[in-house]
């Protein structure tokens, strides 16, 4: 069955600097994989999709690269800020229905 | 403001009590989902509603029921069966297919007294 991971050790940063995020999967190649920002007691909140014939995509200060060869997307995070302090969690497609793949999240720190 | 409403915040069962979870949403979404959320895993799908009155297992259906009699409402009953309920309850919607994004509420966090 398909299995997602992210690291589970927080990610401390200096403001300022790029975060980079990582997301392995081991089996499959999903259609699409999503990209969410949760901040405690909250729910997950979307960020970016990218699809599998996609390499790269971009929103502002985010970037979401999919290399479907290392089975990884990462997730980055430019001129970083204070603010962009939370858990991050990827998600996967399962082919064509409703359901997705949800790794635990990596918790992103940004020290001032 | 268009989103999804959860309720109670916070909630409480006694043993042998079944509790629902309320799940309200005004995007005009068909499809919602009831997901489970425990530290240091993933968040793991209980039921899920591609359109009204029909509703599917998720990975982690045992001791949980649905109803999908409105589009917008999607609630979920925590029963008696479920020996390990503590947890963060999230519900989401969206506009249906893997390429859509999820929209989530802020959750219910049930705790057992």
């Amino acid at each position: 069955s398909q299995k997602i991971e992210q690291n589970s050790e927080a990610l401390n940063i200096q403001e300022g600097k790029t975060a980079t995020l990582t997301c392995n999967y081991t089996n499959y190649s999903p259609a699409y994989l999503q990209w969410y920002r949760q901040d405690p007691g909250r729910g997950p909140v979307f960020l970016l999709l990218i699809r599998e014939n996609e390499k790269e995509k971009r929103k502002e200060r985010l970037k979401v690269t999919f290399d479907t060869t290392l089975k990884q997307s990462l997730f980055h995070i430019t001129a970083s800020q204070p603010a962009d302090s939370a858990t991050y969690l990827c998600a996967l497609a399962r082919d064509s229905n409703y359901q997705l793949i949800w790794g635990a999240g990596t918790k992103l720190i940004i020290k001032p | 403001d268009g989103g999804i409403t959860q309720s109670p915040k916070y909630l409480f069962r006694k043993e042998g009590q079944n509790v629902t979870l309320s799940c309200e949403q005004n995007l005009n979404h068909d499809a919602m989902y009831w997901y489970r959320q425990d530290p240091g895993q993933g968040l793991r799908l209980i039921y899920y509603s591609q359109i009204v009155n029909d509703f599917q297992k998720g990975d982690i259906a045992e001791g949980y029921s649905v109803s999908r009699e409105k589009k917008e409402s999607f609630p979920l009953t925590v029963t008696s069966a479920q020996k390990n309920p503590t947890a963060f309850y999230l519900c989401a919607s969206s506009r249906g297919g893997p390429n859509q994004p999820q929209h989530f509420g802020d959750g219910t966090r049930l705790s057992i007294l």
